[in-house]
């Protein structure tokens, strides 16, 4: 079952502009993620942000987590074509299972 | 490059075969967690281990086993295969440091694509 649910499904924007996921789960956690993945292949950890904190910056992925509402959304700033991905959040609900949803896709055009 | 390893890349089997599943853990990592990816889905969570035990498991049929290596390599078997086993299988390992509880982000490998027919 999909613990995690991305919005939206696709995101199709310039390169320089901004880009916003959001994910809402069900649960309680112990922490939550965001992971990239590149054409069906491998996924690439982005961040990691744990119950008790609200927000994390990294280079430019900013996320931010809400507890309160089981949410939290990955804001990708100044995009670049290299950007163009699958995006997923996992939440850990213990003993490091992660539950994936089932992906942002986005795509940044040239 | 995580350093996780998975062999073979992609694999073509048929209806009722069994296979096997290679991971090789990043150095220092002493557990392992496997993941299927059905096309266009996130992944799903098949199994754990650490220190070569199961340590917790996904709603997924007893013909998925696994083994770990006391270098804390993994196997993922499947007997049976049947055409929805087609999919990217994913493994990951991390470190867990004073018990199975405490884990640290865990890191993926390029995947292994099966084709069933």
């Amino acid at each position: 079952s999909q613990q995690g649910e991305e919005d939206p499904q696709a995101l199709s924007i310039q390169e320089g502009e901004n880009a916003t996921m959001n994910c809402s789960y069900k649960t309680s956690i112990n922490n939550l993620q965001w992971y990239r993945q590149n054409s069906g292949r491998g996924l690439v950890h982005l961040i990691l942000i744990r119950s008790n904190e609200r927000e994390k910056h990294s280079g430019r992925l900013r996320v931010t987590l809400d507890t309160s509402k089981k949410s939290s959304s990955l804001l990708i700033t100044a995009s670049r074509a290299a950007d163009t991905a699958s995006y997923f959040c996992a939440t850990e609900l213990g003993y490091s299972t992660l539950t994936f949803g089932k992906g942002t896709m986005l795509l940044v055009s040239p | 490059e995580t350093g996780v390893t998975q062999s073979p890349t992609h694999l073509i089997k048929t209806r009722g075969q069994q296979v096997t599943l290679r991971c090789s853990s990043q150095s220092g990592h002493n557990t392992v967690s496997w993941y299927q990816q059905a096309l266009g889905q996130g992944p799903q969570f098949i199994f754990q281990y650490y220190r070569e035990e199961e340590n917790g498991r996904g709603n997924f049929p007893p013909r998925f086993s696994g083994l770990q290596f006391p270098n804390y390599s993994s196997e993922l078997n499947v007997n049976a295969l049947e055409l929805d086993d087609s999919a990217l299988y994913l493994c990951a390992s991390s470190s867990t440091r004073g018990g199975p509880e405490n884990t640290d982000t865990q890191y993926f490998g390029p995947g292994t694509r099966l084709t069933v027919l």
